[in-house]
């Protein structure tokens, strides 16, 4: 079956500007999560939907970063006056319910790759 | 910080050589999971040892669970060039957390 997708693969933005990112999880899969990678180094929780209950959304470095999801299906992650230090690899995975979904794998897109200039 | 953190940082080898990775952490978990990470994009699932585990096999990978001391070791036996690749430990607790990650060469 088709696995975790996100658009688009490379987005490079002028600074100030807003950007949305999408994911596509893997059907069934109730739990969605957001990680930012910068360069050399690792993953950053951002935020995490698990079925109906509120996001947790500690992860969110400022108020410019928002994320939506509807349903148990696709989820944007927004960027508002995005800054240089927004360039990163954004990765969405998904998983099987579970408690914060930690009894089972994450299923990793391939990944945006966000350019401030 | 409830990250783990791994070393080496960096570990060049030559193929066939077995390759040990560790990772630390300082909250308690529910389990731990590995991960492997090509060329900066998508993570792919290795393997995952539960809190009341101590070994874990699986192919030419063997994981190890201490919770006593809080930290996990991934071996990789008779590596590959292929094998080539960022791995990181991923924490399951309260939170989800990641590490640093080792970035593993293996020469051919």
């Amino acid at each position: 079956g088709a696995g975790v997708s996100q658009s688009p693969s490379n987005k490079v933005t002028e600074k100030g500007k807003d950007v949305e990112l999408r994911c596509d999880p893997i059907s069934g899969h109730t739990a969605l999560y957001w990680y930012r990678q910068r360069l050399g180094q690792g993953l950053e929780f951002l935020i995490y939907f698990q079925g109906n209950s509120a996001p947790d959304k500690s992860g969110l470095p400022s108020d410019r970063f928002s994320a939506e999801r509807t349903g148990e299906s696709v989820s944007t992650l927004t960027i508002q006056r995005t800054q240089q230090e927004d360039s990163a690899v954004y990765l969405c995975a998904s998983s099987l319910a579970g408690v914060r979904g930690g009894q089972y794998e994450q299923y990793f897109g391939p990944g945006t790759r966000l350019t401030v200039t | 910080s409830q990250q783990g953190e791994e070393d080496p940082q960096a570990l060049s080898i030559q193929e066939g050589e077995n390759a040990t990775m560790n990772c630390s952490y300082k909250t308690s978990i529910n389990n731990l999971q590995w991960y492997r990470q090509n060329s900066g994009r998508g993570l792919v699932h290795l393997i995952l040892i539960r809190s009341n585990e101590r070994e874990k096999h699986s192919g030419r990978l063997r994981v190890t669970l201490d919770t006593s001391k809080k930290s996990s070791s991934l071996l990789i036996t008779a590596s590959r060039a292929a094998d080539t690749a960022s791995y990181f430990c991923a924490l399951t607790g309260n939170q989800f957390y990641f590490g640093t990650g080792t970035s593993l060469t293996v020469i051919p």
